[in-house]
C-alpha cells in the first residue's frame, strides 16, 4: 500500500510524555514533511527536510523535533512541550522540492490523555 | 510566504451536478498547484495538478483551471457520483528555494443520491 508508511496508526500517550512517530519510506524520494491535521484546519506544516542530515522548521514546529539520519526514515518527536498534541499526523514524501506530487504515509491518529 | 486560501469549506450537490472549489494564493512565484482528494480516514491522495505553463487540465470528469493574472486556481467535477464525497484540498509551491507545499484548509463535498 504505497511507498510511504507511517507507524503506529493509533497511539495514546499520557501528558507530560514525549511520543515519537515513525516514518518510512522504499521510493527514493529526498524531501519528505511532516504535517498536522485538525479538524477545519486542513494540513499544516510541522518541519521538512530536503536532503539528509537536514531539516526546517514548518509553521507550527513549537513542540516537536525531528531528525534525518538516514533517507528513508524521518520520524516525529511529540515533546511534552507541545500544549495541544492530540491530532492526525502526516508524513509525506515528493522526489523533489516542492514542484512534484507529495505521495501521503496512510497517518497516525495521536491522543494524549 | 505563501498563503492559500480554499472556498467553500463545505458543499453538498446532488449526483450528476457539477462541483467547483475554489482557491487563491499569494506568492505569484508560485508554479505548481496540486489537488488532493481524501477520503474518510485515509490519507491524501493526488488527482490532478497543473503547472503554470498551462491555463486548464482535464482528466475525465475533472478539470482544474490557473489564472495565474488574478492568483487563483479552481477544482471541476463533472457528473458528481456519491464516491466523489470527500474532503478536498488545494495546493501552492513555487518548487525551489524554502518553499514546500501549501496547503488550503480543505473542502468537504458531499453528494447526495
Amino acid at each position: 500500500d504505497g511507498g510511504i508508511t507511517q507507524s503506529p496508526k493509533y497511539l495514546f500517550r499520557k501528558e507530560g510524555q514525549n511520543v515519537t512517530l515513525s516514518c518510512e519510506q522504499n521510493l527514493n524520494h529526498d524531501a519528505m514533511y511532516w504535517y498536522r491535521q485538525d479538524p477545519g484546519q486542513g494540513l499544516r506544516l510541522i518541519y521538512y527536510s530536503q536532503i539528509v542530515n537536514d531539516f526546517q522548521k514548518g509553521d507550527i514546529a513549537e513542540g516537536y523535533s525531528v531528525s534525518r539520519e538516514k533517507k528513508e526514515s524521518f520520524p516525529l518527536t511529540v515533546t511534552s512541550a507541545q500544549k495541544n498534541p492530540t491530532a492526525f499526523y502526516l508524513c509525506a514524501s515528493s522526489t523533489q522540492w516542492g514542484g512534484t506530487e507529495a505521495f501521503f504515509g496512510q497517518g497516525t491518529r495521536l491522543t494524549v490523555v | 510566504g505563501e498563503n492559500v486560501e480554499q472556498h467553500p469549506s463545505t458543499l453538498s450537490v446532488q449526483e450528476g451536478d457539477s462541483a467547483v472549489i475554489k482557491c487563491t494564493y499569494s506568492d505569484s512565484a508560485s508554479n505548481y498547484f496540486p489537488w488532493y482528494k481524501q477520503e474518510l480516514g485515509k490519507r491524501p491522495q493526488l488527482i490532478i495538478d497543473i503547472r503554470s505553463n498551462v491555463g486548464e487540465k482535464k482528466d475525465q470528469r475533472i478539470a482544474v483551471t490557473l489564472n495565474k493574472t488574478a492568483k487563483h486556481f479552481s477544482l471541476h467535477i463533472t457528473e458528481t457520483q456519491p464516491e466523489d464525497s470527500a474532503v478536498y484540498f488545494c495546493a501552492a509551491s513555487t518548487g525551489q528555494g524554502n518553499t514546500p507545499l501549501v496547503f488550503g484548509k480543505g473542502t468537504r463535498l458531499s453528494v447526495i443520491a
